[in-house]
């Protein structure tokens, strides 16, 4: 059973838009969520986190929002560049950290 | 102040054989996870060690996978008797904490292929 589900594999995003990825997660007990970003054949790469106790957190052009009530959050990234073009990790946080599968993100120039 | 270190980056073996597998904390990192990616999955938690302890191993399959992390030297992750199915990125990672919120830093992984 997944306990943090990233239910887009990939997403596709015009050069200079937003880019919108979404995670979910069963477990009410995780209390921080973290990012990471993934290039072929590199470990993968902190990137923004989040507290439960906030709904909201922001870095640059990254932003995470989080919706408790929901058990959902989101990364947004404004404007996207081709640079992002990567695979992007949610996970959350309880006794251990639970990642998600991913999703791989395509900027189109 | 280098990061995560994991060797070899690229490891073949044939059916049957023993894999090592390498990790080298971050310095001032007492904390160290193993992950395995399979092709087109997410990273799957297998093994969390402080020095000389295993913490939680409850991603680990019973059988032939072994990990230390010993007072002295690297992490090991072990696979005795590789199958085909053992073929995978293994990331190890490493924090300062494991309380509170905390981030794990990876390793460039290591990549097993079974022939």
């Amino acid at each position: 059973d997944q306990q943090v589900k990233q239910n887009s594999p990939s997403l596709s995003v015009q050069e200079g838009r937003i880019s919108i990825l979404n995670c979910d997660y069963t477990n009410s007990m995780f209390d921080y969520f973290l990012w990471y970003k993934k290039y072929p054949a590199e470990g993968p790469t902190f990137l923004i986190s989040i507290s439960s106790i906030k709904d909201k957190n922001e870095d640059g052009r990254f932003t995470v929002f989080l919706n408790k009530s929901a058990k959902h959050l989101s990364l947004h990234i404004v404007p996207s560049q081709p640079g992002d073009s990567a695979v992007y990790f949610c996970a959350a946080s309880g006794d251990k950290i639970i990642f998600g599968k991913g999703t791989r993100l395509h900027i189109l120039p | 102040n280098a990061g995560v270190m994991q060797n070899p980056r690229h490891l073949v073996r044939r059916r049957g054989q023993e894999a090592r597998l390498r990790c080298s904390p971050m310095k001032g990192h007492s904390h160290v996870y193993w992950y395995r990616q399979l092709p087109e999955e997410g990273l799957k938690f297998m093994v969390y060690l402080q020095k000389e302890n295993i913490i939680d191993e409850s991603g680990m399959p019973k059988e032939r996978f072994s990990a230390e992390f010993p007072k002295e030297g690297p992490s090991i992750l072990r696979i005795q008797q590789v199958v085909r199915g053992d073929s995978a990125a293994y990331f190890c990672a490493s924090s300062p904490q494991h309380k509170g919120p905390y981030e794990q830093y990876f390793g460039p992984g290591t990549r097993l292929t079974v022939t």
